[in-house]
């Protein structure tokens, strides 16, 4: 079955930097791309950015670009998200998903369980 | 980029109730629309995609309908496990990008 497992909480101190993995199992890592989506406390869904795990070509959000980077590694069927210049709004769970199969591949059918970021001084 | 305005915010129903929340994009989005489902402390699950697809293994109860511009999700009848937040989804091919509606809520009265 498919599985995205995510690294454990991290806590870290404004302008440091945080790299999330998302380790998947259970289908063809480089045929399906993946998205990295963020929730502040109580607050909705904003996407990050997506990787095409095959030939690791990236697309940001424009909030982001600059501070975020997208990079896999087929080998061990790795994704990584890492954020830097963190400030105290980048406290938020950050999930990795699949990008499924529905039309152009745009609905994230399985989802990691989420990393807690807490960025605080 | 497009904007996704998802209505209500917040509602109450009781048990059996049809529940229905719309989504609004600022431009046509053809069917690239998805529905989800987030539970507290819970990542979100995907519940319709292309607008109108039941995912695999989702109840009946749920629907979605709508294209263009003008979207709609369905509850035929409010259970209690239903309690959850629902987000629409939309998609951008160039440049690739997705936008979330601003999600809503759903208690039980």
């Amino acid at each position: 079955q498919v599985q995205l497992v995510q690294s454990g909480a991290e806590v870290k101190k404004p302008g440091a930097s945080v790299k999330v993995s998302c380790k998947a199992s259970g289908y063809t890592f480089t045929s399906y791309y993946m998205h990295w989506v963020r929730q502040a406390p109580g607050q909705g869904l904003e996407w990050m950015g997506i990787i095409n795990p095959s030939g690791g070509s990236t697309s940001y959000a424009q909030k982001f670009q600059g501070r975020v980077t997208m990079t896999r590694d087929t080998s061990t069927s790795t994704v990584y998200m890492e954020l830097s210049s963190l400030r105290s709004e980048d406290t938020a769970v950050y999930y990795c998903a699949r990008a499924g199969v529905c039309s152009g591949g745009s609905c994230l059918d399985y989802w990691g369980q989420g990393t807690l970021v807490t960025v605080s001084s | 980029d497009i904007q996704m305005t998802q209505s209500p915010s917040s509602l109450s129903a009781s048990v059996g109730d049809r529940v229905t929340i719309t989504c609004q994009a600022s431009q046509d989005i053809s069917n690239y629309l998805n529905w989800y489902q987030q539970k507290p402390g819970k990542a979100p699950k995907l519940l319709i995609y292309d607008a109108s697809n039941l995912e695999t293994g989702v109840p009946s109860r749920f629907s979605g309908s709508g294209s263009g511009t003008d979207f709609t999700f369905t509850i035929s009848s409010l259970q209690p496990e239903d309690i959850a937040t629902y987000y629409c989804q939309q998609y951008d091919n160039l440049p690739p990008r997705i936008t979330f509606g601003g999600g809503t809520k759903v208690e039980i009265k």
